[in-house]
């Protein structure tokens, strides 16, 4: 089993939509989980780190649920610059290091 | 200012060459790291500094050697490389690990492009 596993996609939406992604990891020691986004021959970008209570950051929410180890993204109200690979990351317990999911394709359509 | 710089931007070599790549960063940052990248892949972990000392070394084959000249400056040497090392290598610098355990966000630099022939 993969430790941080993800939907590849793609996901194709309209402008507009609302869209989720989900990851599960498997090592219930993790402890720090984010989500960051890669545009095409880019460098990964932080969206967004995971808090236990859940957080928001405008169109962007990211839940955390401990018990099942999944992580959730939803974008609301979609737009065409949010086309773009999202990737899970997940600390590895007990290590200095971040393990990277292999990502969700998301392109939104006008 | 999040910035992370590396250069060069591309790298053209032959098998028997020998180039660096590099690494700065101007946030304070005393965690800095190596990943290797190929197409539709995520990021792959290579080496983590902390303090200027390599803390993580993820099996990593010895034609890539690493050195952190200070806390700003982190290099990537590249000696007797192969076609399959190809690939699009990243670094990236955080705060260092708090009481706890947790490590903080990453930061990546853009990158450098790496063709082996």
């Amino acid at each position: 089993r993969k430790e941080v596993e993800q939907d590849p996609g793609p996901f194709n939406v309209p402008e507009g939509a609302t869209v989720a992604f989900n990851c599960t990891y498997s090592n219930s020691a993790s402890q720090s989980f984010f989500w960051y986004r890669q545009d095409c021959r880019k460098e990964p970008k932080l969206l967004m780190s995971v808090y236990s209570s859940g957080n928001e950051d405008g169109r962007f929410t990211a839940q955390l649920n401990r018990a099942s180890q999944y992580i959730s993204l939803l974008i609301r109200d979609s737009k065409l610059s949010d086309s773009a690979t999202y990737l899970c990351v997940v600390n590895k317990a007990g290590r200095r290091a971040l393990t990277f999911g292999s990502g969700t394709r998301l392109q939104v359509q006008p | 200012d999040t910035e992370v710089t590396q250069t060069p931007k591309h790298l053209v070599m032959g098998m028997t060459n020998k180039k660096s790549l590099k690494c700065e960063q101007h946030m304070g940052h005393r965690a800095m790291y190596w990943y290797k990248q190929k197409a539709k892949k995520p990021p792959e972990l290579m080496f983590v500094y902390s303090y200027e000392k390599l803390s993580i070394n993820e099996s990593v084959p010895s034609r890539f050697s690493p050195e952190c000249p200070n806390s700003s400056l982190l290099n990537l040497h590249l000696h007797a490389l192969q076609p399959e090392d190809s690939a699009l290598y990243l670094c990236a610098s955080s705060q260092e690990f708090g009481v706890g355990g947790g490590p903080y966000e990453q930061y990546f630099g853009p990158g450098t492009r790496l063709t082996v022939t």
